[in-house]
């Protein structure tokens, strides 16, 4: 079936604009994920939803940062009053979301590359 | 398209040899362990996991080996490919989570002919 796919690809935005990332994960997979990768460095975690419910946002940088995943399936993350050092590429996983367990493997979306100018 | 790790360490194979991509964990709580493959303006790919109970396991062309005493873990690539080169990254996991994946630097791998 098909990947994590996320939307857009690409932002532009201007210093102080709010932005919002789409994800939408495999499937039927119950637990979702966001990363931040800034260029040159591994992905950071951001949070994670099981179902609609956000059980960690412990690596959201600031409350500039919000993640939302009202029905259990797509996700949003938006960032309001962007600035230079939110660029990054953010990226999606989804998981089957097996309950506890660590060995539950993450599939990753192709990332949506935020340029804040 | 866009480059990922301009300034990572980078390993360069010629086609045909064997690879071995290495990283130290941080977490000794660690108890999964994956290594991802990222091409340019791609996400992450899964390669190969490992458990906290194991010390080896292998897959199509890759071994994985993880040393729980120094908290190292190592990928090895049979017959590296040209299609092979991306950046490499391990991750590992916290017992009993299933969340926050934690990633390691990452290793450009560069398959020269």
């Amino acid at each position: 079936g098909a990947g994590v796919s996320q939307s857009p690809r690409y932002k532009v935005a201007k210093r102080g604009q709010d932005v919002a990332l789409r994800c939408d994960p495999i499937s039927g997979h119950v637990s979702l994920f966001w990363y931040q990768q800034a260029l040159g460095q591994g992905p950071e975690f951001l949070t994670y939803f099981q179902n609609e419910a956000q059980l960690d946002k412990s690596g959201l940088p600031s409350d500039r940062f919000f993640a939302e995943r009202p029905e259990g399936s797509v996700s949003t993350l938006k960032i309001q009053r962007t600035q230079q050092e939110d660029s990054a590429v953010y990226l999606c996983a989804s998981s089957l979301g097996l309950a506890g367990d660590s060995t539950d493997t993450q599939y990753f979306g192709p990332g949506t590359r935020l340029t804040v100018l | 398209g866009e480059s990922v790790g301009l300034h990572l360490p980078t390993l360069s194979v010629q086609e045909g040899d064997n690879s071995i991509i290495n990283c130290a964990y941080s977490n000794s709580a660690s108890d999964y362990f994956i290594w991802y493959k990222q091409e340019s303006g791609k996400g992450p790919q899964f390669i190969i996991d490992i458990r906290s109970n194991m010390d080896k396991r292998q897959g199509q062309r890759v071994t994985v080996l993880l040393n729980k005493t120094v908290k190292h873990l190592s990928l090895q690539i049979a017959a590296t490919q040209p299609g092979d080169s991306a950046v490499y990254f391990c991750a590992e996991n916290l017992t009993g989570t299933a969340s926050k994946l934690t990633f390691g630097t990452g290793t450009r791998l560069q398959v020269t002919l």
